[in-house]
């Protein structure tokens, strides 16, 4: 079936340096890819998303390219703010299309 | 707007009950998800109600049972608790039924601890 692998946290950033997060997968066909962040506290937000090949999603100065030929999403961001310190989650649609398999998770933690 | 409400926000039970954890969806969302989330297993899926028919559930043991009311909330019921129960459970609901083109707005969780 279906899955995620995403690299193992935490990371740990100074303010205004480049992010990135591996994210690569393993899927029947081209399914949709998203990343979802959750805050301390708080229950999941979706970031960006890329539906097909070659997409690119963005939001928040984030960014992840969907890529075929290497199967992967990483997510990255020029410069990282204090205000990004969170998980970090990459997750696709199972092979029925019925749900959302994620990753394990990636914490991130920017420091000023 | 209000987002996803779930109560309660913790829960401390003992080996053995039964516990019942309750989600409210966005106004007009009709379909709603559950995810158990644990350190070790990471993010899982429970199951998908849409109008009140469960459409899809996950690789849980029949002990975790849930329904959808005519309102879209939704509940979520844990029997014959056992300690790996212990976890974060998150809802999400989302406008209509596909995952892939239907945004799912999560919930702030609860978080369940066994004893």
């Amino acid at each position: 079936g279906n899955s995620v692998t995403q690299m193992e946290g935490p990371v740990t950033l100074s303010e205004e340096a480049f992010l990135t997060i591996n994210c690569t997968y393993t899927a029947t066909g081209y399914p949709s890819l998203f990343w979802y962040v959750q805050y301390p506290g708080e229950g999941l937000q979706l970031l960006l998303k890329a539906t097909k090949a070659d997409d690119k999603g963005s939001n928040k100065g984030f960014e992840a390219t969907y890529r075929k030929e290497t199967t992967s999403f990483h997510l990255e961001k020029g410069s990282v703010q204090v205000s990004d310190s969170a998980v970090y989650f990459c997750a696709l649609i199972n092979q029925a299309g019925t749900a959302l398999i994620f990753g394990k998770g990636t914490t991130l933690s920017v420091s000023s | 707007k209000a987002g996803v409400t779930q109560t309660p926000r913790y829960l401390i039970k003992t080996r053995g009950q039964q516990v019942t954890l309750s989600c409210s969806p966005i106004s007009g969302h009709r379909s709603v998800s559950w995810y158990q989330q644990t350190p070790g297993q990471g993010l899982q899926f429970l199951f998908e109600y849409f109008s009140e028919t469960q459409r899809n559930k996950g690789n849980f043991p029949g002990r975790f049972s849930g329904r959808q009311f005519s309102n879209s909330r939704s509940e979520m019921n844990v029997s014959t608790l056992e300690l790996g129960d212990s976890a974060l459970y998150l809802c999400a609901s989302s406008l209509g039924a596909s995952v892939v083109t239907d945004t799912q707005y999560f919930g702030p969780g609860t978080r369940l601890t066994v004893l």
